[in-house]
């Protein structure tokens, strides 16, 4: 079983749309979660970090933890063109006290 | 505020070969982490320097090896190059290390190509 697992996609959603991007860990004890998205060509950049169950929002991002699930996930509201790219999950293992990638998800946004 | 810089941008090199890639981290970050990455196995952590010190390290082999300076700035070295150390190595800067570690900012990467 992988650290961090996510489905590959390609996720593909129609412009306007709600994307929901889902991710599962298997560190039970892990406590920071984050959220990167990857353009084509480029390098991560960090979008959204979750500590606590329950929701964050910003902006059209809303990431949801659910730590008895040992599930995190990501929504992308009125999803745009320019919202195309690969969203990383990322979870810090508290055992390892590094940050642990999942494979990513690519989606694609289409006009 | 610059960003994090990585040099060189891409880089060939033939099997046997060794290679060593910069990392210049944000003013002020004190973390260095190196990643490497390709197409079938994403992002895989290979170490993380702090204050000059290695904190962490991942399932590489010892030809895998980095140093950080006192000037935070960070270097990583590949011995004996493989076919399949083929990959983008991203640096990554952080405030923090240990249990806060998460919020990463990334440089833009070195190709390395091994032939």
């Amino acid at each position: 079983q992988k650290e961090v697992e996510q489905n590959s996609g390609p996720l593909s959603v129609p412009e306007g749309a709600i994307a929901s991007l889902n991710c599962t860990y298997s560190d039970r004890v892990s406590q920071s979660f984050f959220w990167y998205r990857q353009y084509s060509g480029k390098s991560p950049e960090l979008i959204m970090s979750i500590y606590s169950n329950g929701d964050k929002e910003d902006g059209r991002f809303t990431a949801q933890l659910n730590k008895a699930s040992q599930y995190v996930s990501l929504l992308i509201r009125d999803s745009q063109p320019s919202d195309s790219a690969t969203y990383l999950c990322a979870v810090n293992m508290a055992a390892g006290n590094k940050l642990t990638f999942g494979g990513g998800t690519r989606v694609l946004v289409k006009p | 505020k610059a960003g994090v810089t990585q040099t060189p941008r891409y880089l060939i090199k033939t099997r046997g070969q060794q290679v060593t890639l910069s990392c210049s981290p944000i003013s002020g970050h004190r973390s260095v982490s190196w990643y490497q990455q390709t197409p079938g196995q994403g992002l895989q952590f290979l170490f993380e320097y702090f204050s000059e010190t290695q904190r962490n390290k991942g399932n590489f082999p010892g030809r895998f090896s980095g140093r950080q300076f006192s000037n935070s700035r960070s270097e990583m070295n590949v011995s004996t190059l493989e076919l399949g150390d083929s990959a983008l190595y991203l640096c990554a800067s952080s405030l923090v290390s240990g249990a806060l570690i998460g919020e990463l900012f990334f440089g833009e990467g070195s190709r390395l190509t091994v032939l």
